[in-house]
């Protein structure tokens, strides 16, 4: 069964741009989690999708938002991007978690350079 | 608001020594995970620990969890230099509908030969 998968891998951008990173999960997995990894801050908590609808948040801005489709794949835009921007994107997908928690498997990553 | 600690955040140590790193949170949880990431890497899953009192062991690395002191530890066995990466735990915490993962900042181990 293929791993959860992420692209782009890489990305420079400039500050002020907005950018899409997108996130395939595992087959069969309907949630959906992203995390931000930065030096200074760790490892955060962004937001989780499950059926299209986002569940839960963290404490992000708004110019962090996100978006499931019907196939599960989702994407996360961030807006106005800021040098502090600069991260390791994870995405992590788990089976159906509405009523339980299942383990979370995460994909390779985006890291995102802000220029 | 929960918060979980890892203790030291830095480790050097010699190769064939032992070393523990611990892993304390601030709520009832009862599920905990350890990753090892390499540098420029993503999360590579260790352990998953699902209740109280469980032990797990892969190779030089042991993992348990003890829910009622909130409290979970990597023992580490006669470190080699293959170790060397950075270790996090993230204890898994239960929202309304689904779950999120809220990580410790992490142990760098470095296994000096």
């Amino acid at each position: 069964k293929a791993g959860v998968t992420q692209t782009p891998r890489y990305l420079i951008k400039t500050r002020g741009q907005q950018v899409t990173l997108s996130c395939s999960p595992i087959s069969g997995h309907r949630s959906v989690s992203w995390y931000q990894q930065t030096p200074g801050q760790g490892l955060q908590f962004l937001f989780e999708y499950f059926s299209e609808t986002q569940r839960n948040k963290g404490n992000f801005p708004g110019r962090f938002s996100g978006r499931q489709f019907s196939n599960s794949r989702s994407e996360m835009n961030v807006s106005t991007l800021e040098l502090g921007d600069s991260a390791l994107y994870l995405c992590a997908s788990s089976l159906d978690g509405r009523f339980a928690t299942y383990e979370q498997y995460f994909g390779p990553g985006t890291r995102l350079t802000v220029t | 608001e929960l918060k979980v600690e890892q203790n030291p955040l830095f480790l050097s140590m010699q190769e064939g020594k032992n070393y523990t790193i611990y892993c304390n949170y601030s709520t009832t949880s009862d599920r905990l995970y350890w990753y090892r990431q390499d540098p420029g890497k993503s999360l590579e899953s260790l352990f998953v620990l699902l209740s109280n009192g469980a032990v797990k062991q892969e190779g030089r690395l042991m993992a348990s969890l003890d829910t009622k002191a909130r409290l979970s530890t990597l023992h580490i066995t006669a470190a080699v230099h293959d170790l060397s990466a950075t270790y996090f735990c993230a204890v898994d915490f239960l929202m309304e509908y689904g779950n999120k993962l809220v990580f410790g900042a992490g142990t760098i181990l470095r296994v000096k030969s």
